[in-house]
């Protein structure tokens, strides 16, 4: 079974700043993908990077990325230059790769990016 | 690339009615769909996985009965209530598991969610 913990219920950013959004996993399984998505008050669940667990360099999609260490079983999202627009819901998740393949979420961390 | 549809995306029912969401790939045939379920300031909770063709696997404590899953087709999945009560008010969501090169998202792409009220 998999399990993901994100410890931080609430964050505040001040615009242009980067925040760091804590993620932390466990599972017995060898292989596994791990992902970040951001969801805003409308709903919807917006992809915004995914690291491999295999994956030797973390990975990057514009001004977010992902500080993995396999070791700590950690996957932290940095999101560089914060805009208001980030203002929502962010859930990390895991994939074994194994079986259904069906994604297991963290509790998420409601960002709030302030003027 | 890669869209699900998802329909209704609000809906309000009275006690004991049921209720249909539908979730439609409009662009690649979906041969697994999850269905979540999320309730006010939560994360989303795997409720089911189905597989075209086949019955749907239920997660623990999910009642199959009240929470009747049709895969017919490769391109439709839908999630039916069965009298519902106001504690199924939620918000529900569908995921297919994408798969090939072809596909950026490196797994999944979600339906924009149903909210469901029940009264």
């Amino acid at each position: 079974a998999q399990k993901i913990t994100q410890t931080q219920p609430g964050m505040f950013v001040q615009e242009k700043e980067a925040v760091t959004l804590d993620c932390t996993y466990d599972t017995s399984d060898p292989s596994y993908g791990l992902f970040w998505y951001k969801q805003p008050s409308s709903g919807e669940m917006i992809f915004l990077i995914y690291q491999g667990s295999y994956d030797q360099q973390n990975a990057t999609e514009g001004r977010y990325s992902l500080n993995f260490q396999k070791a700590r079983k950690s996957a932290n999202l940095v999101i560089s230059a914060s805009q208001l627009g980030d203002s929502a819901m962010y859930f990390c998740a895991m994939r074994p790769d194994t079986g259904r393949r069906a994604l297991t979420f963290g509790s998420g961390t409601r960002l709030q990016v302030q003027p | 690339g890669a869209v699900v549809s998802q329909h209704p995306s609000r809906v309000i029912c009275k006690s004991g009615t049921s209720v249909k969401i539908e979730c439609r790939s409009l662009d690649f045939q979906a041969t697994t769909m999850f269905w979540y379920r999320q309730f006010p300031k939560q994360s989303l909770m795997l409720m089911a996985t189905s597989n075209e063709g086949s019955k749907a696997t239920y997660e623990q404590g999910v009642e199959k009965d009240k929470f009747l899953i049709n895969h017919a087709s490769l391109t439709l999945s839908t999630l039916t209530v069965t009298s519902a009560h106001p504690e199924d008010s939620s918000f529900y969501i569908c995921s297919a598991r994408l798969s090939g090169r072809s596909f950026s998202y490196y797994g999944y792409t979600f339906g924009s969610g149903t909210r469901l009220t029940v009264v």
